[in-house]
């Protein structure tokens, strides 16, 4: 199955200050996708980027997908405290029915 | 905004025990799934679950775990006799279509197996 790998494995920053996290997977993809995870809590989808597309924002969110690289980033601009979390990206098989998650990057914005 | 609901939050069972996790997926979605987390390690696949039937499991997914859409609304998923190593977050997601679209999770629910 497919997997990423996220780096790195903990970034700490201050507020204001941007995040980048990177992802790198082995295999062709029809898209990949970002999660976030509070503490303990649930994933809540960021962004999904398909194979075709090189970058997609959200909000303060930019992610990145260089396929020649097999790689993605995901940036986040002008952090808050409130985006400390935990940071994935999961790759779908080529079936589309499940979910190969990386290890995930923990962010921690100091105020 | 909708969302997929787990009950209970947290469940603590005594080893040998079986145990039920319930989900409500979001109303429209056609894919169901269950995700587990032990803590500090990453978030894996168990099962995908689509037209009433699995279409995808994992090798943690043996002959201990079973999943149900027993009514149109609910999810569930059994484990008949616990281990202590299934202790971890289960999460049950829902998708309105396939692979190319977002998957929606729910908050989990913390299996605590003594």
């Amino acid at each position: 199955s497919q997997q990423g790998e996220e780096d790195p494995q903990a970034l700490s920053i201050q507020e204001g200050e941007n995040a980048t996290m990177n992802c790198s997977y082995k295999t062709s993809i029809n898209n990949l996708q970002w999660y976030r995870q509070n503490s303990g809590r649930g994933l809540v989808h960021l962004i999904l980027i398909r194979s075709n597309e090189r970058e997609k924002h959200s909000g303060r969110l930019r992610v990145t997908l260089d396929t020649s690289k097999k790689s993605s980033s995901l940036l986040i601009t002008a952090s808050r405290a409130a985006d400390t979390a935990s940071y994935f990206c999961a790759l779908p098989n080529n079936a589309g029915n499940m979910l190969t998650f990386g290890g995930g990057t923990r962010l921690m914005v100091k105020p | 905004e909708p969302e997929v609901t787990q009950t209970p939050s947290h469940q603590v069972t005594q080893m040998g025990q079986e145990v039920i996790l319930r989900c409500v997926p979001i109303s429209n979605h056609l894919y169901f799934y269950w995700y587990r987390q032990i803590l500090g390690q990453k978030v894996e696949f168990l099962v995908s679950f689509y037209n009433n039937e699995i279409s995808e499991k994992s090798e943690i997914f043996d002959d201990q775990f079973s999943v149900e859409r027993p009514d149109g609304s609910n999810f569930t998923l059994k484990i008949r006799s616990t281990k202590l190593e299934d202790s971890a977050m289960y999460f049950c997601a829902s998708q309105g279509q396939g692979g190319g679209t977002e998957a929606f999770f729910g908050q989990g629910t913390r299996l605590t197996v003594v």
